[in-house]
């Protein structure tokens, strides 16, 4: 139990262009997502924390218009990364709290290359 | 503000040795502690948990890990490593259930 799902796995996009990425759990209600990105080689760094229905929390130093945060329903957290730059290339992680386990659940991560 | 240290960024060993992954935490409240194992490209899967009760916690794929609250220490431990648990390893803290503050990772090799 306790799985979310994350897509794309693998994305390649154009410098300027906008990406969406998607965690949705697939069999209990995700109150609060978290998104990380990864550096390779490095640990995961926190980027914002979004509750169901209300606007994310973001960590300081992580630009809120340029990645943005959805948290419309309780299965579905989306991360929009705008304008992207090469930069912005990473592996990007969601993660969702289980009330009932005390626990965390993590997506299988999104590999985001801009050219 | 809790922060978790992975006293080493690698640790090789010879497959079928016994093996530990330090980890040392601070936080001013209650803790909750983790240990989740990361393989190339993928997401994190959780090893185990400490959340109350027994301070020695085990999980799967054969590994446990030991709470220590005096020397506020959470180290992962396996008696016999395989040539499959080479991988990232990460220590994380949450207080109480908020957000998840990570070490920076060891990165586990397995040599035949």
């Amino acid at each position: 139990g306790a799985v979310v799902s994350q897509h794309p796995s693998r994305v390649i996009c154009k410098s300027g262009t906008s990406v969406k990425i998607e965690c949705r759990s697939l069999d209990f209600q995700a109150t609060t997502m978290f998104w990380y990105r990864q550096f390779p080689k490095q640990s995961l760094m926190l980027m914002a924390t979004s509750n169901e229905g209300s606007k994310a929390t973001y960590e300081q130093g992580v630009e809120k218009d340029k990645f943005l945060i959805n948290h419309a329903s309780l299965t579905l957290s989306t991360l929009t990364v705008t304008s992207a730059h090469p930069e912005d290339s990473s592996f990007y992680i969601c993660s969702a709290r289980v009330q009932s386990s005390y626990g965390y659940t993590f997506g299988s991560g999104t590999r985001l290359t801009v050219v | 503000a809790q922060s978790v240290t992975q006293l080493d960024s690698q640790v090789p060993v010879f497959e079928e040795a016994p093996v530990e992954l330090r980890c040392n935490y601070s936080s001013s409240v209650s803790v909750y502690l983790f240990w989740y194992v990361q393989y190339p490209n993928q997401g994190l899967q959780l090893l185990l948990k400490y959340l109350s009760g027994s301070t020695l916690v085990k999980g799967i794929n054969g590994f446990e890990a030991e709470f220590n609250k005096s020397q506020t220490s959470f180290h992962l431990r396996k008696p016999s490593v395989h040539i499959s648990d080479t991988a990232e390893y990460f220590c994380a803290v949450s207080d109480e259930g908020q957000k998840l503050v990570f070490g920076q990772g060891t990165r586990l090799t397995i040599n035949p």
